[in-house]
């Protein structure tokens, strides 16, 4: 059972718009949230991140959005940029048994910006 | 040069083979995971290390095996490799406050 999930594989969107990626979870234990960004042949980069204690993270063209009722959040690009062609990584992660933080991925999202 | 080192970055190999995938870092973390990568699954934990002394099971260890040699030092070894382990893995270490991970490149192992 997915407890991070990325319900949409692949997202396109015109140069200049808003892209809009999203995803839920499961687990109400997850109290810090992060994106990652993956170019091909390279290893997962972080992006940004949110804490439950906030409802909104910004920085830059990158903005999280967190919805802790719903158990959504959101990452907003504007405006969107070719370079931001990529796979985007949910991950969540909570205090377990030990103090131990761990991430849980969703399944990612393609998005291609179009020129 | 990259704060997180997996050799080799690409490896084909067939049934039955042993193969190992080492990782290094320089960012001074004590904690090392190993993940794979598979399509529509995103990344999932095969081990992970807080420290040289503790190494724990992920979500898929069945298949694996790993080794911290040292700090800066994390192996994942394919005793018998399987061709439904052909993967892209990944290892990271993290940032123990946050749980921030930091990737190595990638080593992408086919297995025929």
């Amino acid at each position: 059972d997915q407890q991070v999930k990325q319900n949409s594989p692949s997202l396109s969107v015109q140069e200049g718009r808003i892209s809009i990626l999203n995803c839920d979870y499961t687990n109400s234990m997850f109290d810090y949230f992060l994106w990652y960004k993956k170019y091909p042949a390279e290893g997962p980069t972080f992006l940004i991140s949110i804490s439950s204690i906030k409802d909104k993270n910004e920085d830059g063209r990158f903005t999280v959005f967190l919805n802790k009722s719903a158990k959504h959040l959101s990452l907003h690009i504007v405006p969107s940029q070719p370079g931001d062609s990529a796979v985007y990584f949910c991950a969540a992660s909570g205090v377990s048994s030990g103090s131990a933080r761990q991430l849980t991925f969703g399944s990612g999202t393609q998005l291609t910006v179009l020129p | 040069d990259a704060d997180v080192t997996q050799t080799p970055r690409n490896r084909i190999t067939k049934t039955g083979k042993r193969i190992m995938l080492e990782c290094s870092q320089t960012k001074g973390h004590d904690r090392m995971y190993w993940y794979r990568q598979d399509p529509g699954l995103g990344l999932q934990l095969i081990y992970y290390s807080f420290d040289v002394k503790d190494i724990n099971k992920g979500e898929i260890s069945d298949g694996y095996s790993v080794s911290r040699q040292a700090q800066a030092k994390f192996s994942l070894s394919l005793e018998s490799a399987i061709p439904n382990q052909t993967a892209l893995y990944f290892c990271a270490t993290s940032d123990t406050s946050t749980g921030e991970l930091f990737f190595g490149e990638g080593s992408r192992l086919t297995v025929l």
